[in-house]
């Protein structure tokens, strides 16, 4: 069963260039979290998703960032116009559909430099 | 509001014990986690407790809690230079939809 996979591992965007991270959940896994690092920072919830619905998004912030997990295919989270302060690192995390705890499982991180 | 305090850094020496320590301030957590990260990698799931339990030792892990204090603490014995990362403490607060709010992290450095 394959962990939860992310890419691309590393992208690098100019000012004003839009960024896609893809996330594939754990296999029958139907939730997923975005949450983003900053450097030497721990890492602040994003948004949570299930299967075509968001659920929970109270720490996206209001302006440029979006995100989807379609019915077919992974849950992507999408910055437009990116600016120098989105560079981070970004994990997506899934958990169970059953489980009566939150464990969640991340990935390995997209590293995002904006130049 | 939710914040999750860590100290940020601890040196110890191969073999002895190391203690991070966290608080935190959401009363109603249902669930408290450590996360381990190592350099340019995700988080890996530690270790977990509930919070109607005050500890929980899993190999050379040991979890404590104090809710009255909400203190939460993570002791790792004989400790190894694989265990150099960082680790996370996490809180689940309830009716949160199971998001975690995450401390700063401590960065463990084992020397020999």
């Amino acid at each position: 069963n394959a962990g939860v996979m992310q890419n691309p591992r590393h992208l690098v965007r100019r000012r004003g260039q839009e960024a896609r991270l893809r996330c594939s959940p754990m296999k029958g896994h139907s939730h997923v979290y975005w949450y983003r690092q900053l450097p030497e920072e721990g890492l602040k919830f994003m948004v949570y998703l299930q299967k075509e619905n968001i659920i929970d998004e109270s720490g996206m912030p209001k302006e440029r960032f979006s995100a989807e997990f379609p019915k077919e295919g992974p849950s992507i989270l999408r910055i437009q116009q990116v600016v120098r302060g989105d560079s981070a690192a970004y994990f997506c995390a899934s958990s169970p559909l059953t489980s009566g705890k939150g464990e969640q499982f991340f990935g390995p991180g997209t590293r995002l430099t904006v130049l | 509001g939710e914040d999750v305090e860590q100290s940020l850094f601890l040196s110890v020496r191969e073999g002895d014990s190391s203690v991070i320590n966290c608080t935190y301030t959401d009363s109603s957590s249902t669930y408290l986690y450590w996360y381990k990260q190592e350099p340019g990698a995700g988080l890996q799931l530690l270790t977990y407790i509930f919070s109607n339990m005050d500890m929980k030792q899993d190999q050379r892990l040991t979890v404590l809690l104090n809710k009255k204090d909400k203190h939460l603490s993570l002791r790792i014995a004989d400790t190894q230079t694989g265990d150099s990362a960082i680790y996370f403490c996490a809180e689940e607060p309830s009716g949160g939809y199971n998001k975690l709010i995450f401390g700063a992290g401590t960065r463990l450095a084992v020397h020999p």
